[in-house]
C-alpha cells in the first residue's frame, strides 16, 4: 500500500509561474524525499528532508515538512516547460532505506 | 561514473513463464532496492539488499524473490508470472540512509 499521497493529483500552470503540490502520509518518518519521473522512465532525486528539519532548498526547489501534520510541500519557483513530469513524495517507516511513494502529482508546464 | 543500470529494458514473457530481471549499482553502493510501478501509479516497494543480506520485504507474494552478489549487484526473480505482473520493474541503489536513491531506468516487463 502507499505510505503517502500527493495533492493534486494532477497541476497544469504557464511557464514562469510557481508549482505547488503537496504530500501527506501516515506514519511517522525518518526521512522524506521528493523525486521526479519522466513518462515512465527511472526516478531522480530531487531533495531529501530528515525530521528534524522544517525547510529545504535546492535551486528552484524549495521543500517543507511539517512532521505535527504529517505533510510536506513541494514548491518549484519559475517553472520551465522542461519541469514537466510526475513528482513523487516518499517516506521511511523505518531506518534504512526502504522508502514508500506515494501516488504522484502530474504537471505539466504550459509553454 | 556509471549510474544503476538494469537490464534487460524491455521484456515479454508469457504467463506461468519465469523472469529475471539484473541490476548493477552504482560503484560503492551497498544497498540495492527493488520497487514494481504499475501505469499510473506510484513505485512499490518490493525488496531491499544491504552487504547481501535482506533488509526488507513489501507486501509481495513468494513468487518474488531477489538477491544480491558479492559484488553488489541484484537479481530479481518472479517466477509463475501473472497478467497484473506487468510493470516498470525499478532498481535502486543508494551509499546509506540519509542519502537518496539513484534510480535505473528499469525494466518495462509485459506479460501477455
Amino acid at each position: 500500500s502507499q505510505q503517502g499521497e500527493e495533492d493534486p493529483q494532477a497541476l497544469s500552470i504557464q511557464e514562469g509561474e510557481n508549482a505547488t503540490m503537496n504530500c501527506s502520509y501516515k506514519t511517522s518518518i525518518n526521512n522524506l524525499q521528493w523525486y521526479r519521473q519522466n513518462s515512465g522512465r527511472g526516478l531522480v532525486h530531487l531533495i531529501l528532508i530528515r525530521s528534524n528539519e522544517r525547510e529545504k532548498h535546492s535551486g528552484r526547489l524549495r521543500v517543507t515538512l511539517d512532521t505535527s501534520k504529517k505533510s510536506s510541500s513541494l514548491l518549484i519557483t519559475a517553472s520551465r516547460a522542461a519541469d514537466t513530469a510526475s513528482y513523487f513524495c516518499a517516506t521511511d517507516r523505518t531506518t534504512g532505506n526502504q522508502f514508500y511513494f506515494g501516488t504522484g502529482t502530474s504537471l505539466t508546464v504550459i509553454p | 561514473d556509471a549510474g544503476v543500470t538494469q537490464s534487460p529494458t524491455h521484456l515479454i514473457k508469457t504467463r506461468g513463464q519465469h523472469v529475471t530481471l539484473r541490476c548493477s549499482p552504482i560503484s560503492g553502493h551497498k544497498s540495492v532496492s527493488w520497487y514494481q510501478q504499475v501505469l499510473g501509479q506510484g513505485p512499490q516497494f518490493i525488496f531491499q539488499y544491504y552487504e547481501k543480506e535482506e533488509r526488507g520485504r513489501g507486501n509481495f507474494p513468494d513468487r518474488f524473490s531477489a538477491r544480491q552478489f558479492p559484488n553488489y549487484s541484484s537479481e530479481l526473480n518472479v517466477n509463475a508470472l501473472l497478467l497484473g505482473d506487468s510493470a516498470l520493474y525499478l532498481c535502486a541503489s543508494s551509499s546509506g540512509q540519509f542519502y537518496g536513491y539513484t534510480f535505473g531506468s528499469g525494466t518495462r516487463l509485459t506479460v501477455v
